[in-house]
Order: structure tokens, then C-alpha cells, then sequence
């Protein structure tokens, strides 16, 4: 079957303890891209990749880092997460420029 | 910066009624434009797709664009309860795709 797959799909952690959210997909997809989505802001783009080995900031990268070293995997790294950062994420790909995304089904992050 | 824009409702209809959802755009150059539906907590999923000017429909739905006013907009005909979620609009820019926040339906039984 043909998706998106993040994991974990709720967390609960600590001020500065560093974590990784997972995102893989198998559609062989060249763009990766994650989001974060808080009430009445709609989805914010946090990074995206276009190919492996190239990774851009979106419009809310502060506090996170990503790496796109295999096509099929986007982790997404909060280093020292804050409670502000509390939200729930989307990772996404598409096939190419201009086509539909395809969403995992999203990680809801919680920083105490 | 550039934004997409949508009303944030809540749009409430009767059942059975048009449901109309607007956009706006502010990147010239973007040529794809989506509509995502959303129920509380769960994924986005795909409603349509329209890259060229004019209306294009599937189903109940109606996706109709106009570049020149940097328009989108989606039309559900005969709204059911079922089509209750958050409707976000998506543009595609150079990089990847912005959304709106979405407006939320309540299509009332």
C-alpha cells in the first residue's frame, strides 16, 4: 500500500530532552516535506526536500533540523524542544513540482 | 511574504445547500492549485486539483480559478453532514506548497 508513515504518533517529552520524528513514504517520491499545524494558524511548512541531500527552510524552521540522506526518509529533529514547539506535525510528499501531497497521519508533540 | 488566505469561518449550511469556499493568493507564478479536506485531528486528504483557468467538477464538488484575480474556489453541491470538516486551500510555489488556515464547515442535518 502506497503512504506516508510517521512514528511516533503522540509523544510527550521534556524541555531540551532531543527527539526525532520519522517520516517515510514508498512512492518513491523526490519531494519530503514537514509541517506543523496549530489551531487557527493552519498548516506551517517547517522544511522541505526536493532530492536527497537537499533540504530547505520553510517558513518556521527555527528550533528544528531535518536530513534527507535516503529518498524514502525525512526525519525531522527538535535538539532541544521547548514548550512552544508543542503542536501536531505532518510530514508529506509528492511525486514533483505541482503535483498533490500525501500526508502521513501526523504526530501530535507534546513539550512539558 | 507570500500568503494564501481563506476565511476562517465557521461556515455553517443546511443540508442539501451549496457550500462555497474562497482563496486568495498572492504568488503570480503559481500554477497548481488544490483543495485538502481535514476532519479534527486527522490528515488532509486530496479533494481536487485545477491548474487552469475556469471550473472544473467532480462529483459534487466544483473547483473554479481565475489567475488574473488570484481567486480559488470550491462549490459542494448538496452538502450532507459528512462534508463537515476544515477545507484547506494549497498553492504550489517555487520549492513547495503554501496553505491557507483553512475554513471550517458545519453542514447541519
Amino acid at each position: 500500500e502506497a503512504q506516508v508513515t510517521q512514528n511516533p504518533r503522540y509523544l510527550i517529552t521534556v524541555t531540551g530532552k532531543k527527539l526525532t520524528v520519522t517520516c517515510s513514504q514508498n512512492m518513491n517520491h523526490e519531494y519530503m516535506s514537514w509541517y506543523r499545524q496549530d489551531p487557527g494558524l493552519g498548516l506551517r511548512q517547517i522544511y522541505y526536500s526536493m532530492n536527497v541531500e537537499v533540504t530547505d527552510k520553510g517558513d518556521v524552521p527555527e528550533g528544528y533540523k531535518v536530513s534527507r540522506k535516503e529518498k524514502r526518509n525525512f526525519p525531522l529533529i527538535l535538539e532541544s524542544p521547548s514548550p512552544n514547539q508543542t503542536s501536531l506535525y505532518f510530514c508529506a510528499s509528492r511525486p514533483g513540482a505541482g503535483t498533490e501531497a500525501f500526508f502521513g497521519q501526523g504526530t501530535r508533540l507534546t513539550v512539558v | 511574504q507570500k500568503e494564501v488566505e481563506q476565511n476562517s469561518g465557521p461556515l455553517s449550511v443546511p443540508e442539501g445547500a451549496i457550500a462555497s469556499l474562497n482563496c486568495t493568493y498572492s504568488d503570480r507564478g503559481s500554477q497548481s492549485f488544490f483543495w485538502y479536506r481535514q476532519y479534527s485531528g486527522k490528515s488532509p486528504e486530496l479533494i481536487m486539483f485545477i491548474y487552469s483557468n475556469g471550473d472544473k467538477e467532480d462529483g459534487r464538488f466544483t473547483a473554479q480559478l481565475n489567475k488574473a484575480s488570484q481567486y480559488v474556489s470550491l462549490l459542494i453541491r448538496d452538502s450532507q453532514p459528512s462534508d463537515s470538516a476544515t477545507y484547506l486551500c494549497a498553492v504550489n510555489e517555487e520549492g513547495d506548497m503554501r496553505f491557507g488556515a483553512g475554513t471550517r464547515l458545519t453542514v447541519k442535518p
